[in-house]
C-alpha cells in the first residue's frame, strides 16, 4: 500500500514570497490532517479535512495559510506571504473517516524561509 | 486543554544501555496514549500505544504502560541499539486511533553510540 505522499521534500524561499505544498493521501482515506513542526517542537494540527469539507481550522494563521481540498483526494497548503518564523516541516497525514484508523504521516515538507 | 509533557533530550546512550523517556499527560476525559518515533528524513511513525488505563503498548522490544494515577506513559527499552537512534515523540489523541488531532510532546532525541 502506498504511503501519504508529499511534495516537494524541500523548499527555500524568501519572506514575502508565496510557498505551495501538495499531499495525496492514501487512497480510501477521507480524513486528512495538515500539520506544522517547528524545530526542536511537536507538530501542531493546522488543519483537518473530512473529503473536502474543513472540519477543524482553528489553529490556521488564516491571514497568511490557505488550504483546499477540492475533490475530496489531495489537497495543497499555501502560505502567501511567508515571515521567517514559518521556517518548519510540514506534515501531511491521513485516516479513514470516522474510527480514524489507519493514521499514517507522510515525510513532510522542510521549508525554510531566509 | 489537553496536552503532553515529555523528558527534554538529547539522551546519549552506549549500545546495549536502559532506555526511559518520561512523559506525562493532562486531559479532561480519558485519552488514547501514543507513542510516535522520527528517523532523520522520515515522517512520523507509530511505535506503540494504549488505549486505556493499565494497559501496555509494546513494539520492537520498546514499551509503555497507561498509568492514570500519575498520568504518565513513560517509554522503556531494555538494551537500546544505534538503529533506535531516532527523536521520540510521545502523543494523546481522544480516539483510539487518533481519529481527530493528536497533541503531541516536544520530542527527545536519542543517539545511541556503539
Amino acid at each position: 500500500e502506498a504511503g501519504v505522499a508529499q511534495s516537494p521534500r524541500y523548499k527555500i524561499i524568501e519572506k514575502r514570497q508565496s510557498v505551495a505544498f501538495w499531499c495525496n493521501p492514501i487512497s480510501g482515506h477521507a480524513t486528512l490532517y495538515w500539520y506544522q513542526q517547528i524545530l526542536g517542537q511537536g507538530p501542531k494540527l493546522l488543519i483537518q479535512f473530512q473529503n473536502n469539507g474543513v472540519v477543524d481550522d482553528s489553529q490556521l494563521p488564516k491571514d497568511r495559510f490557505s488550504a483546499e481540498r477540492l475533490k475530496g483526494v489531495d489537497s495543497t497548503l499555501k502560505i502567501q506571504p511567508a515571515k521567517l518564523e514559518d521556517s518548519a516541516v510540514y506534515l501531511c497525514a491521513s485516516s479513514l473517516a470516522g474510527s480514524g484508523s489507519g493514521y499514517t504521516f507522510g515525510s513532510g515538507t522542510r521549508l525554510t524561509v531566509v | 486543554g489537553d496536552s503532553v509533557t515529555q523528558m527534554e533530550g538529547p539522551v546519549t546512550l552506549s549500545e546495549e544501555a536502559f532506555l526511559t523517556i518520561n512523559c506525562t499527560y493532562t486531559a479532561t476525559g480519558y485519552p488514547s496514549l501514543f507513542w510516535y518515533v522520527q528517523y532523520p528524513g522520515e515522517g512520523l511513525q507509530l511505535l506503540l500505544k494504549a488505549t486505556k488505563a493499565d494497559d501496555k503498548g509494546s513494539n520492537k522490544g520498546f514499551e509503555a504502560t497507561y498509568r492514570k494515577e500519575t498520568t504518565s506513559f513513560h517509554l522503556e527499552k531494555g538494551s537500546v541499539q544505534v538503529s533506535d537512534s531516532a527523536v521520540y515523540f510521545c502523543a494523546s489523541s481522544d480516539s483510539p486511533s487518533g481519529g481527530n488531532q493528536f497533541y503531541f510532546g516536544t520530542g527527545t532525541s536519542l543517539t545511541v553510540i556503539p
